[in-house]
């Protein structure tokens, strides 16, 4: 079936504007992850869906990224006033429900703030 | 702090040259040890979960396995295609949401 899909898959923007980013989910999944991975870093978690609950929303680095996912399916990560150090590479991640443990992975948005 | 250290950080093989990577790690109690494959441009593609100590699994040319501290990746007979980078990942075991703790990854290079 369908793997996770993510657009755009490169973005690249001015600082200070916003950006919105997207994930469509595999279908079923119902637990989404957005993780960001920066040049020479290892993947760093943002935030976390699951199902209709509260989001846990302890990764966000600033009050300039959230995130919202409608119907439970497509997720859009949101990013305002863009700054330089926000370039890197957006990645989300799914899985099946709250209980299984593998996240699957799409193939990431890469950002670029000039 | 939990957290996932991974060592070398690029690692050259001759093809058919066998080799492990390592991962070590330290979180409040271990739910999960995940290694995935990244090739450039593209998103991690999931290899392996391990629960227990004294774990192996394999896939082809690839053994993970699993102690208290760390982890193996072993490759066998290494392919150029075997080239990628591998990320390690761990999930604390105080709930199933809990995200993921990356390493940062081993790059390997495999000549033919």
């Amino acid at each position: 079936g369908a793997g996770v899909s993510q657009s755009p898959s490169n973005k690249v923007t001015e600082k200070g504007k916003d950006v919105e980013l997207r994930c469509d989910p595999i279908s079923g999944h119902t637990a989404l992850y957005w993780y960001r991975q920066s040049l020479g870093q290892g993947l760093e978690f943002l935030i976390y869906f699951q199902g209709n609950s509260a989001p846990d929303k302890s990764g966000l680095p600033s009050d300039r990224f959230s995130a919202e996912r409608t119907g439970g399916s497509v997720s859009t990560l949101t990013i305002q006033r863009t700054q330089q150090e926000d370039s890197a590479v957006y990645l989300c991640a799914t899985k099946p429900s709250y209980s299984t443990d593998t996240q699957y992975f799409g193939p990431g948005t890469r950002l670029t703030v000039l | 702090e939990d957290q996932v250290t991974q060592s070398p950080e690029a690692l050259r093989l001759q093809e058919g040259e066998s080799s492990s990577l390592n991962c070590s790690y330290t979180v409040s109690g271990l739910r999960g040890l995940f290694w995935y494959r990244q090739d450039p441009g593209k998103g991690p593609e999931f290899l392996f979960t391990l629960y227990s100590a004294g774990e192996e699994k394999e896939k082809e040319r690839l053994k993970a396995t699993l102690t208290k501290k760390e982890s193996f990746l072993h490759i066998t007979a290494p392919k150029p295609e075997d080239s990628a980078t591998y990320l390690c990942a761990v999930q604390a075991a105080n709930q199933a949401g809990t995200a993921l703790i990356f390493g940062k990854g081993t790059t390997l290079s495999v000549s033919s």
